[in-house]
């Protein structure tokens, strides 16, 4: 069954170092995503990108943050500086395209980025 | 905005008991709903979903109904098993459309005893 993969699973970081974390969605998907999930709270929307550019994106997803799908099969999420605030578990997701998808999300496993 | 609201958990009950986890939301329009699990050590996997009013998802003997009424997608089932021991998340999307974001709830913990 395909799934939605994500490396690495922690990522460990100074404060104010760039990171990137990496995202394979499903192959015949169209629309990717970024959530993140702080310790305890709900998962949040970041982003969404289709077509090569960005679609949605939350309040959270200020200039510090940025996406990317470099090749055919990639998806990443680079965050320029980062903060002891972006220490969260960031998940991948995606989706098809249609009515029967209905927005109907795959998620990754998760990122866990803790931030020193 | 939108907003999903679930009940607080966590929910400890014995194994074959019945199980409700209270779900209501807050949208505009005819938003599509969603109840995703976490087990221990993993991500979201979709557990079951409804695409308009009085449609009843169902999956592993879980079901919720979309009941626009009462703006609510109740999860039920009615002989829990120590694996499902996780956290169930309800979530909606607002337009159904593949930009949309995802809202979700807090999640509920849920613990089955044997």
């Amino acid at each position: 069954e395909p799934e939605v993969t994500q490396t690495p699973s922690h990522q460990v970081t100074q404060m104010g170092q760039e990171v990137i974390l990496r995202c394979v969605p499903i192959s015949n998907h169209l629309y990717f995503y970024w959530y993140r999930q702080i310790l305890g709270q709900k998962v949040e929307f970041l982003v969404s990108f289709y077509n090569n550019e960005i679609s949605e994106k939350s309040e959270i997803f200020d200039d510090q943050f940025s996406v990317e799908r470099p090749d055919g099969s990639n998806f990443t999420l680079k965050i320029r500086s980062t903060k002891l605030e972006d220490s969260a578990m960031y998940f991948c997701a995606s989706t098809g395209v249609g009515a029967a998808s209905y927005n109907e999300q795959f998620f990754g496993p998760g990122t866990r980025l803790t931030v020193l | 905005g939108n907003s999903v609201t679930q009940m607080e958990g966590p929910v400890t009950l014995s194994e074959e008991a019945f199980l409700t986890i209270n779900c209501t939301y807050t949208a505009t329009g005819y938003p599509s709903l969603f109840w995703y699990v976490q087990y221990p050590g993993e991500g979201l996997q979709l557990l079951l979903k409804a695409t308009k009013a009085d449609d009843k998802g169902s999956n592993k003997g879980f079901e919720a109904t979309y009941r626009k009424e009462t703006t609510s997608f109740h999860l039920e089932k009615g002989s829990v098993q120590v694996s499902d021991s996780a956290v169930y998340f309800c979530a909606l999307s607002a337009t159904g459309g593949g930009a949309d974001g995802l809202t979700f709830g807090k999640g509920t913990h849920l613990i089955i005893q044997p």
